[in-house]
């Protein structure tokens, strides 16, 4: 049973355009939600992170939108740049910053074409 | 500062064979786990620690064992490999893992091809 559901799995977007990636899930537990991107390679890093307390968080170009009710939170990058390319996945955990391990979603390859 | 380092970055095994993978980490932190990401699938929790001396089973336990002897390490290991097993394995290590700013930090990965 898959508890977090990520979408779409490859999203191409123009240098300047606005990239959107989205997520739901299930176990009504899930008290964190973190965003990390991955170059190939490397491994995952974190991006930006929200609780279900509050129904947004932007850091620079980087936004959370959460919807407790609907259950799915996403993720929106402003003005994509090329370096911004990389494979992005969505996350929730039970505790906190994830102690308990994180449930990953599948993951979206963006492409930011130049 | 090294962060969270893996040990080995690549490995080819048989059918059967056996080894271990080596986690470690200089932050002081208390918390570190083993994924496995395979394509199309995400990361896949398989064992975790809340510290030195405990282990835990996390989503995909099964084939794998581990232990946390020193805080700072955590290993990895596989009995009787098998293809299924053929993946790349992540390492992460958090402080305390109950603060939202607090970050999951990962290792490089392992490379790991069972024939």
């Amino acid at each position: 049973q898959q508890q977090v559901k990520q979408s779409p799995q490859s999203l191409i977007v123009q240098k300047g355009g606005i990239s959107i990636i989205n997520c739901a899930y299930e176990n009504t537990a899930f008290d964190y939600f973190p965003w990390y991107q991955q170059f190939p390679g490397k491994g995952p890093a974190l991006l930006i992170a929200i609780r279900p307390d509050v129904s947004e968080k932007k850091e620079g170009r980087f936004t959370i939108s959460f919807n407790k009710s609907a259950k799915q939170f996403s993720l929106h990058i402003m003005d994509s740049q090329p370096g911004d390319s990389a494979t992005y996945f969505c996350a929730a955990s039970i505790t906190g910053g994830g102690a308990d391990g994180l449930t990953f979603g599948k993951g979206t390859h963006l492409i930011i074409q130049p | 500062n090294a962060g969270v380092t893996q040990t080995p970055k690549f490995r080819v095994l048989k059918t059967g064979q056996s080894m271990t993978l080596l986690c470690a980490q200089d932050m002081n932190h208390e918390y570190m786990y083993w994924y496995r990401q395979d394509p199309g699938m995400g990361l896949r929790l398989i064992h975790y620690s809340v510290g030195e001396g405990t282990t835990a089973k996390g989503e995909v336990p099964d084939g794998y064992n581990v232990s946390r002897l020193k805080k700072q390490n955590f290993l990895l290991g596989l009995e009787s490999a098998a293809p299924s097993q053929t993946s790349v394995y992540f390492c992460a290590s958090i402080r305390s893992g109950t603060l939202l700013q607090e970050t999951q930090y990962f290792g490089p990965g392992t490379r790991l091809l069972v024939l």
